[in-house]
């Protein structure tokens, strides 16, 4: 069974880098998918980030494009997230999920990470 | 505001059949990008609920299930339980925006 689980400071000043790793549990990020981040401000509903292929490839939400970053570490079997220049805006649960041809199978528990000073 | 349009809610008694609308456009779903439904509970992570319009993953019940035409995509629920009661999403993938898209959800409330 595949797991996800998020990690990262869960408060980041304004203007500052969010950055969040999420570790592949029950199977290999160097498998046939895409990794991806999916974030839900309070309240709201869901906005896809971006994600990450084995090799490296990444897709990016083109209004976040600018800010974003997605990587993989295969030794880790993890991939991770940064988000720049964040503020009160990005405040919100972020989620890992494995996509499988753009259809999200697994998810983790999510994360919340406030933007404040 | 979501590329894909749902209504903020719906509601039903219990043994009832609601349905939940997914409208997008000529570059979503009407381009031939399949549509997702997704179930979200209040501080979980969203479950896959059907995929590829109309496929239930296992150990999803019969009683969900979903349908594609043109531009729209619906997700029916039959034989109402109280435990239905959730956030769902619809989800699919627009070549405009050249990116995977979302619902806004729809809050389903049993009576």
């Amino acid at each position: 069974q595949v797991q996800l689980q998020e990690s990262g400071p869960g408060l980041v000043k304004p203007s500052g880098t969010l950055s969040l790793t999420c570790v592949v549990s029950g199977g290999s990020i160097s498998s046939d998918f895409w990794w991806s981040w999916v974030r839900q401000p309070p309240g709201k509903g869901l906005e896809w980030i971006g994600e990450v292929y084995r090799g490296g490839i990444t897709n990016y939400n083109p209004s976040l494009k600018n800010r974003v970053t997605i990587s993989v570490d295969k030794s880790k079997n993890q991939f991770s997230l940064k988000l720049s220049s964040v503020t009160a805006a990005d405040t919100a649960v972020y989620f890992c999920a494995r996509a499988d041809y753009r259809t999200f199978d697994y998810w983790g528990q999510g994360t919340l990470v406030t933007v404040s000073s | 505001q979501s590329v894909l349009t749902q209504p903020p809610s719906v509601s039903g008694a219990p043994g009832q059949r609601v349905t939940i609308s997914c409208t997008g456009s000529s570059s979503s779903i009407g381009a031939g990008y399949d549509v997702q439904w997704y179930q979200q509970f209040p501080g979980t992570a969203p479950k896959l609920l059907i995929h590829s319009n109309n496929n239930r993953p296992s150990g999803v019940p019969d009683r969900f299930s979903g349908s594609k035409s043109g531009t729209s995509a619906s997700l029916a629920i039959t034989g109402l339980q109280a435990d239905d009661e959730a956030d769902y999403y619809c989800q699919s993938y627009d070549s405009s925006l050249r990116g995977v898209v979302f619902g806004g959800g729809t809050k389903l409330t049993v009576l």
